[in-house]
C-alpha cells in the first residue's frame, strides 16, 4: 500500500448534480495529481496541485475543479455531471521535483446515472 | 497530439511462461517512460527509464528503453499467477509539471 488514501470508495450521481472526492496524500508527499480512468482505458490527467496551487492542467472543462489544503490533502469537484463523467478517479501523491513517480490512491468509482 | 500505444491488449499465458508486452510512444520532448502494475485499483510503480539501452530489473521483471525506436518493453520471466494484473505505460514530457501520458494497458491473465 502507498498511504494514499481516497474517500469514499464508490458513489452513485445522477445527472447534473455536483460531487466531491477526497484524497489524503503520503506522508512527506506535497504535490497530488488527479487522474480520471474509464473502463478500458489508462488513467487520463485531469490536474495537479502544489503548494495549493494548480500546477498543471489536462484537457478537461472548468466543471472539473480542485483543492489543495496546508497538509497537503486534496478535493476533486465536478459540476453539472454527465453521463460520460462515470469512471474511477485515482489520486496521486509525489514529491515536487521527482513528480514523475506517482503513488496512487484505490480511487473513487463514480457512476453517474 | 502526444500518444502511448500499448500492445498487446490483453494476453493469456501459463505459469512458468516468459512474456513481453511492448510500450510505443510519440511525444514531444520526451523526459521519461514509466511502467505501472494495476491489480485492482491503485496502479502500483515499477520502473522509471530515461536512458537508452539501460536495463532495469527487479526480481523476475525488467524493462529496457530504446528512444531511438520509440519504445520500450517489458518482460517478466516464469510468469505466476500473481503476475495477472493490467500492466500500464506512461510518458513524461519536459515542461509538463509531472503529467503522465498513459496507454490503454496490457491486461495479463496467468492460468495455473
Amino acid at each position: 500500500e502507498t498511504g494514499v488514501t481516497q474517500s469514499p470508495t464508490h458513489l452513485i450521481k445522477t445527472r447534473g448534480q455536483q460531487v466531491t472526492l477526497r484524497c489524503s496524500s503520503q506522508s512527506g508527499h506535497n504535490t497530488v495529481s488527479w487522474y480520471q480512468q474509464a473502463l478500458g482505458q489508462g488513467p487520463q490527467f485531469i490536474f495537479q496541485y502544489y503548494r495549493e496551487e494548480e500546477n498543471g492542467r489536462g484537457n478537461f472543462p472548468p466543471r472539473f475543479s480542485g483543492l489543495q489544503f496546508p497538509n497537503y490533502s486534496s478535493e476533486l469537484n465536478v459540476n453539472a455531471l454527465e453521463l460520460d463523467d462515470s469512471a474511477l478517479y485515482l489520486c496521486a501523491s509525489s514529491l515536487k521535483g521527482d513528480n514523475e513517480k506517482l503513488f496512487f490512491g484505490s480511487g473513487t468509482q463514480l457512476s453517474v446515472l | 497530439e502526444d500518444k502511448v500505444v500499448q500492445s498487446p491488449l490483453s494476453l493469456v499465458v501459463h505459469e512458468g511462461d516468459t512474456v513481453t508486452l511492448n510500450c510505443s510512444y510519440e511525444v514531444t520532448n520526451f523526459r521519461s517512460l514509466l511502467w505501472y502494475k494495476q491489480e485492482k485499483k491503485a496502479p502500483t510503480f515499477l520502473f522509471m527509464l530515461t536512458s537508452s539501452g539501460i536495463e532495469k530489473k527487479s526480481g523476475r521483471l525488467s524493462s529496457i528503453l530504446d528512444k531511438k525506436e520509440l519504445f520500450s518493453i517489458l518482460n517478466i520471466t516464469a510468469t505466476q499467477t500473481g503476475d495477472s494484473a493490467i500492466y500500464l505505460c506512461a510518458v513524461t514530457t519536459r515542461g509538463s509539471q509531472g503529467n503522465l501520458i498513459f496507454g490503454k494497458g496490457t491486461k495479463l491473465s496467468v492460468k495455473p
